[in-house]
């Protein structure tokens, strides 16, 4: 079957740098998405991969390995509006969006 | 704004009755999802539309009935839902679903009670 690993949910201090993770077991790869989902809101955009290494946009990176059958978003100089739930998915070889259960990230001041 | 909005975005309603969720896009978009998402689960796909064609049904109960009239609107038509039916259910547009970059842009979700 397949699957998408994340943990469930992790805390960080503002100002500080967290790795929230993503592993797959998916039936073929073709890219892997980021979301980033506040309470009550829509599910919103913020990265994509598909080859191999690390994706940077301001604050956030994404980083992938195709071989390892994992991906980490790493978030910088965290912000208390950063405090939101992160999904993983990945394109599988039908095209379809495989999601992972999105983990929870707290912030403290 | 996301271009995709969702009405009603709360909805509460007893086993027996009828009721039904509107989703529009206003990307110009060819594809349209409709996801159900419970509390510490993943997102979970219940029907694709492609050109107003259905391309995509993953085994969803026939109490969830979906009508895709033009490319712009999507609905999903409920009826005799059971308690567990309760979960936020998320609108998404893309551009074209077969492509391996399909980034899929999303509604605000109706947050779905039932009685």
């Amino acid at each position: 079957g397949q699957n998408i690993d994340q943990p469930t949910e992790m805390t960080a201090t503002e100002g500080a740098i967290v790795q929230i993770n993503c592993t797959y077991q998916t039936s073929g790869f073709n890219g892997l998405f980021w979301y980033q989902q506040h309470a009550g809101e829509a599910p919103t955009f913020l990265s994509y991969n598909v080859l191999d290494g690390l994706e940077e946009k301001g604050r956030f990176s994404s980083f992938l390995s195709r071989s390892k059958g994992y991906s980490y978003l790493l978030l910088k100089e965290l912000q208390m509006k950063d405090s939101a739930s992160y999904l993983c998915a990945v394109v599988d070889s039908n095209y379809q969006l495989i999601w992972g259960a999105g983990t929870k990230l707290i912030i403290k001041p | 704004e996301t271009g995709v909005t969702q009405t009603p975005r709360h909805l509460v309603m007893g086993m027996t009755n009828k009721k039904s969720l509107k989703c529009e896009q206003h990307l110009g978009h060819n594809a349209m999802y409709w996801y159900k998402q419970s509390a510490k689960k993943p997102l979970e796909l219940m029907f694709v539309y492609s050109l107003e064609e259905r391309v995509e049904n993953n085994s969803v109960p026939s109490r969830f009935s979906p009508e895709c009239p033009n490319s712009s609107h999507l609905f999903l038509h409920l009826h005799t839902l059971q308690p567990e039916d309760s979960a936020l259910y998320l609108c998404a547009s893309s551009l074209d679903p077969g492509q391996t970059y399909n980034e899929q842009f999303f509604g605000p979700g109706t947050r779905l009670t039932v009685l």
